[in-house]
């Protein structure tokens, strides 16, 4: 059980492209779903928590005219990465939560690299 | 500043070992507690995850609990080389945002 399925697990895209991830609970209904990226050799670094219905909380840093999501039920959230350019290329990886003390299960990641 | 700290490792063990990992924790106010297992170039995988003070056992992995000291532990036994990867240790308040450590390096050596 808790599986959380991400789309697509690697885009290749040209500069200036927009990317939307998909991020779906399969088997249950998250409350809420928050979007990490993760560069090579370091932490996870968390970018947004989204829940079902209502605007994402961004963290410090993260621009939220940049990084879209849009959380419209309770097996889905998206991330669009407007206008990517090199330094967006990382690996971008979802999560979801059933209540607030159950733990968070992650999906298998987004590779995004930006030419 | 909630911060979780862990020892960056390696931390190297033979096969069939016991590989202990620990983590501390700043945020007296934290209720559940998580191990992930990353694989390189993967996405976090949920090991163990504790509420109460004490130990819980699931097959090989026993986690640790005490908040009195805010510290958390797990224990792998009979350690196998597909256990070599980064160990993440995570801390959260209830409905907040998951905090955390930078993750310990196990290599299980056969």
């Amino acid at each position: 059980g808790a599986v959380v399925s991400q789309h697509p697990s690697w885009v290749i895209c040209k500069s200036g492209t927009s990317v939307k991830i998909e991020c779906r609970s399969l088997d249950f209904q998250a409350t809420t779903m928050f979007w990490y990226r993760q560069f090579p050799k370091q932490s996870l670094m968390l970018m947004a928590t989204s829940n079902e219905g209502s605007k994402a909380t961004y963290e410090q840093g993260v621009e939220k005219d940049k990084f879209l999501i849009n959380h419209a039920s309770l097996t889905l959230s998206t991330l669009t990465v407007t206008s990517a350019h090199p330094e967006d290329s990382s690996f971008y990886i979802c999560s979801a939560r059933i209540t607030g003390i159950q733990p968070q299960h992650f999906g298998d990641g987004t590779r995004l690299s930006i030419l | 500043q909630k911060e979780v700290e862990q020892n960056s490792g390696p931390l190297s063990v033979p096969e069939g070992a016991i590989a202990s990992l620990n983590c501390t924790y700043s945020d007296r106010g934290s209720q559940s507690f998580f191990w992930y297992r990353q694989y390189s170039g993967k996405s976090p995988e949920l090991i163990m995850f504790i509420y109460s003070n004490g130990d819980k056992e699931d097959g090989r992995f026993t986690a640790q609990l005490n908040k009195a000291s805010q510290y958390v532990s797990l224990l792998i036994r009979d350690s196998q080389p597909s256990d070599s990867a980064t160990y993440l240790c995570a801390v959260q308040e209830y409905g907040n945002k998951l905090v955390f450590g930078a993750g310990t390096i196990l290599r299980v050596k056969s």
